[in-house]
């Protein structure tokens, strides 16, 4: 089965870092382009970040842009988020999604940051 | 604000067909694809490149585009089918990813 699975997520007080990490199962992870994407609480889907199959294409949502760092390890099919510096208007469920042909093909269930003192 | 401009709600009669739409410049260049949201779910592809679906995604899902829209029709419309919609596509830069702000799809 085809499958992304996030972890890491849990409260963190204002200023404050975490790590995130998606575990990738069921496809061939090196081969695929992967994104981060978050949804703070009723509101909308914001992408986040984005790296390249290698790791060697990286950007950013300028919202996280010098705070959040994307990284992956393809040997052990997994994908990761430093995210340093949190705010409150950080907080949110993290979605990791896989990129397909033309689109975000497979989501994983999401793992919630809480950015509060 | 969103590059990505989407009607907040739109409500259909069991059985009907509704329209979502969504707009953006980079719709000209690029496709949008199209996510389904149910309350505590994650998001789900349903409609992605110039009309194409996942497996396992119903045929009363189709999409179309036109100039800087895009648009998602959901024809014989079902209660499960209550849910955000959100479109995606690339920014007008074509180097970022971005959402359109979701329209809620209230079933009659």
């Amino acid at each position: 089965e085809v499958q992304l699975v996030e972890s890491g997520g849990g409260l963190v007080q204002p200023g404050g870092s975490l790590r995130l990490s998606c575990a990738a199962s069921g496809f061939a992870f090196s081969t695929y382009e992967m994104n981060w994407v978050r949804q703070a609480p009723g509101k909308g889907l914001e992408w986040v970040s984005y790296i390249s199959r290698s790791g060697s294409t990286i950007d950013y949502a300028d919202s996280v842009k010098g705070r959040f760092t994307i990284s992956r390890d393809n040997a052990n099919n997994s994908l990761f988020l430093q995210m340093n510096s949190l705010r409150a208007e950080d907080t949110a469920v993290y979605y990791c999604a896989r990129r397909g042909d033309l689109a975000h093909d497979i989501w994983g269930q999401g793992t919630m940051v809480t950015v509060s003192s | 604000s969103s590059e990505l401009t989407q009607d907040p709600a739109v409500s259909v009669a069991l059985g009907q067909t509704v329209r979502i739409t969504c707009r953006g410049d980079s719709l000209r260049s690029y496709y949008a694809s199209w996510f389904q949201q149910k309350p505590g779910q994650a998001p789900v592809l349903v409609i992605f490149g110039q009309n194409s679906r996942p497996s396992g995604i119903p045929d009363r899902f189709s999409g179309s585009s036109s100039g800087t829209s895009a648009s998602l029709t959901i024809t014989g419309t079902q209660a499960e089918d209550e849910a955000d919609y959100y479109c995606n596509s690339r920014d007008s830069s074509g180097s970022h990813y971005v959402f359109g702000p979701g329209t809620r799809v209230t079933v009659l």
